[in-house]
Formats: structure tokens, sequence, C-alpha cells
């Protein structure tokens, strides 16, 4: 069956403290993962997709990369704006959301 | 440009009411998706249109009637609700029917009384 694991369920960092969200998958022929920032009562932010494993995106501070198993967003020099949850969804034969990860910087 | 745009923001109905909420895009985006959203959950898909025909129906109560007048406008008509659809509701757009990034609106945050 497939399925998508986020990690962890919420992050509280510093300014500046540098970290890494984690969506791992199980999925039988992945056709994308996307990755979104939700503010909360709004929409989903589109950030990335990635197709195939060993593919890296960035933008300003986030960079996503893909593994055959599971994607990190890594999160350099964090700052208050950076607070959000962002989501995780991978497509197979069903697009599939992960829960979220709940991130807050403290200033 | 990849603006999706809801109306209205917020909604408040009773269960005898009957309401709609309205999303527009011009991407040129051939598909387009309403989803239902509760509080700490992800969004959970309702239906999906491609080039303008109901494609995906996931077993939504009829109470929910979605409605695409052409390729750039979407409909949802509401009516009958219960207080557990409250929900914030998401429209969604992509290039190339379901195989490509979704864009998502600012939604609409539905209050049934």
């Amino acid at each position: 069956e497939d399925q998508v694991t986020q990690s962890p369920e919420a992050l509280r960092l510093q300014e500046g403290e540098s970290s890494s969200l984690n969506c791992s998958y199980t999925v039988s022929g992945l056709r994308g993962l996307f990755w979104y920032r939700q503010d909360p009562g709004k929409g989903p932010e589109f950030l990335f997709t990635l197709y195939s494993a060993g593919e890296e995106k960035e933008k300003e501070r986030l960079k996503a990369t893909l593994t055959k198993k599971e994607s990190f967003l890594h999160i350099t020099a964090p700052k208050p704006e950076d607070s959000a949850t962002y989501l995780c969804a991978v497509r197979g034969r069903k697009l599939i959301w992960g829960l979220g990860t709940s991130l807050a910087v403290n200033p | 440009d990849t603006e999706v745009t809801q109306t209205p923001k917020h909604l408040v109905m009773g269960m005898t009411n009957k309401k709609s909420l309205k999303c527009e895009q011009h991407m040129g985006h051939r598909a387009m998706y309403w989803y239902k959203q509760k509080a700490k959950k992800p969004p959970e898909l309702m239906f999906v249109y491609s080039y303008e025909k109901l494609s995906i129906n996931e077993s939504v109560p009829s109470r929910f009637s979605p409605e695409c007048p052409n390729s750039s406008l979407l409909n949802l008509h509401l009516h009958a609700l219960q207080p557990e659809d409250s929900a914030l509701y998401l429209c969604a757009s992509s290039q190339l029917g379901s195989l490509d990034t979704q864009y998502f609106g600012p939604g609409t945050r539905l209050t049934v009384l």
C-alpha cells in the first residue's frame, strides 16, 4: 500500500538554527514528490517538485533532495517568517499527502 | 503567474441554505480540483475536472455539486450541508491533467451552523 510519512510532527528552532524535515515514502512507481508550505487558514503554497532520485532543488533558504525512499527539506539559517506547516505529497497511482511538519522558528 | 483565486474567503451558512464557492485560474491549466481540509489534516481530494469534464469524484455526498463552466472557472454548489462539513475548501489547478504540479488557491473557510 502506498504510504507517506513525515517527521518530525513538530519542530521548534531558534532563528539561524539549520535543520531538516523528512518525508519517507513507499509508493509503486514514483511519478513525482511535491513540497508545499501552508500558513494557518491559507492554501498550500507550492515549493518544489522532484521527479527522480538524486534530484535537488533550492529556493532561498530551502533545499529539497530526493532518494529512492525519502526526501529531505533542508532549512538553512531559518527566520521567524519560515514558521509554517510543511506538507509533502507523493504521486504514484494517486497523490498521497503526508500529515505535515509544523515548524516554529523563534526570534 | 501561478495565481488561483477563490471567493468568498469566508462563508457561514445554515443547514437549509444553498450557496456556491467559486474558483478561477488564468494559467491555461486544463485540470482543476476541489479539496476539503480539516484542521491539522492534509487536503482531502473531492473532485477533479480534466478538460472541463468531471474525471474523479471521491465518493463525495451529493450535497456537494461541482461545476466547470469553462477551462478557467470551477464552482462548488452547496446544499443542505451538515455542521461536520465545516472546513477549509481549497481549489487547485495543474498543467497537464493529474500528473503535474498543483497550484492552490487561498481557500474558502466554510462554517455550517
